[in-house]
């Protein structure tokens, strides 16, 4: 099946930074999302985005279907934003694969 | 709008037992999604059901089954619990065939095997 690797897997920002996160997939990209897990463990959608780019307040993502790859750009951090962030790929067979995650810490 | 909701939040179980957890999906949604998150790693995919029936399932062993009712609604059965089953389960409802292939996931359950 496909494979998912997320980077980097750990990232300490100061407040107000940017930063980008990065997704490659072994295979072709099918239907794309990302998702902040807060520290409780939910899962909260950000962005479904199978191609092209999207945009949602402070967070924009761009996937590059051909080349295998998502983005996920975060501006002007804030504490709040601090938790782990999945990637993962849904097949219309039904079958999803997750990346393991990148653990984000925003220094006040 | 409902989300999808999970029962229980927490659950502890010793060695050899057997466990049932709950999901109710997103209003409007008709497939359900299972996965395992063990601690530090990604969510794996167990299992996804779609019209009552298995439709995939990712590399879990036979322990691992499930049902789908006709409201949409879905159980996760683990029997012969063993320690390594200690994780976060997560629920995740969809409508495929509706036209939007999103996830959106429950809070979780919990599980704790002694």
């Amino acid at each position: 099946g496909i494979q998912v690797e997320q980077s980097p897997p750990d990232l300490i920002l100061q407040e107000g930074a940017n930063s980008t996160l990065r997704c490659n997939f072994s295979d072709s990209v099918n239907n794309l999302q990302w998702f902040h897990q807060n520290p409780w463990g939910q899962l909260i959608n950000l962005f479904y985005i199978p191609s092209g780019t999207k945009q949602n307040g402070r967070l924009s993502a761009t996937t590059v279907a051909t080349e295998r790859y998502s983005l996920l750009y975060i501006s002007s951090s804030q504490t709040t934003d601090s938790g782990v962030y999945f990637c993962a790929d849904y097949t219309n067979a039904g079958k999803s694969t997750f990346g393991d995650g990148t653990t984000l810490t925003v220094k006040p | 709008d409902a989300g999808v909701t999970q029962s229980p939040t927490h659950l502890i179980k010793t060695r050899g037992q057997q466990v049932t957890l709950r999901c109710s999906p997103k209003s409007g949604h008709d497939t359900v999604s299972w996965y395992q998150q063990a601690l530090g790693q990604g969510p794996q995919f167990i299992f996804q059901y779609y019209e009552e029936e298995e439709r995939q399932r990712g590399n879990f062993p036979d322990r691992f089954s499930g049902h789908q009712f006709p409201n949409y609604s879905s159980e996760l059965n683990v029997n012969a619990l063993l320690l390594g089953d200690s994780a976060l389960y997560l629920c995740a409802s969809s409508s495929p065939l509706g036209g939007g292939d999103e996830q959106f996931f429950g809070p979780g359950t919990r599980l704790t095997v002694l």
